[in-house]
């Protein structure tokens, strides 16, 4: 079990309102990702982090931002929720120390659902 | 920029054996990933290749051919359990960014 943890589960929203999505880890592993995942495109990467305060952009970074103030929790903001972003949101951890990410362990995800 | 193809969708028979195929074309290469991923729930890793060869566990095999950009996983005495979509993943040159292809769904038919 890798200790990952994402809230909410399910959220329904209004366009243009702010949303932010948690994922909190028990283990202090440095990198922690976000994608998310929607039919016919599998999982997209949108920021991922290899540290406190280091992030990184992935493939469809617009529109969201993401914080990581502590080891545990890494943080996907929506600023202005887009129906566009309907989706299911997943984080993922690896347990790799090394240079780069081994093998990622993958949250329950989160459905984010923008009317 | 990196791109990974793989088969939209795939049908086997129970008991048989059947190998989904993964191509990519990366700048730079550190390891090639494959999930399963079941209807409504997360990725579960599979399998890991770093190397070219055959990495062997259990009923599932990968093999990869970094000179070919090309891997595929290898799934024998098939259960109706493996019914499920099936995702190439490639660390590139940023070997903490981890890209997925669109994934294979696997159907097994008795």
């Amino acid at each position: 079990d890798a200790g990952i943890t994402q809230s909410p589960r399910h959220k329904v929203t209004e366009t243009g309102t702010p949303v932010t999505l948690r994922c909190h880890q028990t283990e202090n592993h440095r990198y922690m990702y976000w994608y998310r995942q929607d039919p016919g495109h599998g999982l997209r990467l949108i920021h991922y982090s290899y540290g406190v305060k280091d992030t990184d952009k992935g493939e469809v970074s617009d529109g969201y931002s993401v914080s990581r103030s502590k080891t545990e929790d890494f943080l996907l903001t929506l600023e202005s929720a887009t129906s566009s972003q309907t989706s299911v949101y997943f984080c993922a951890i690896s347990e790799s120390e090394d240079y780069g990410a081994g093998e990622l362990f993958f949250g329950e995800g989160s459905r984010l659902t923008v009317l | 920029g990196q791109n990974i193809d793989q088969p939209t969708e795939m049908t086997a028979t129970e008991g048989a054996i059947v190998q989904i195929n993964c191509t990519y074309q990366t700048s730079g290469f550190n390891g090639l990933f494959w999930y399963q991923q079941h209807a409504g729930e997360a990725p579960t890793f599979l399998s890991y290749n770093v190397l070219d060869g055959l990495e062997e566990k259990g009923r599932f095999s990968s093999f990869l051919s970094r000179s070919k950009g090309y891997s595929y996983l290898l799934l024998k005495e098939l259960q109706m359990k493996d019914s499920a979509s099936y995702l190439c993943a490639v660390s590139g040159s940023s070997a903490s960014k981890i890209i997925f292809g669109s994934g294979t769904r696997l159907s097994i038919r008795p």
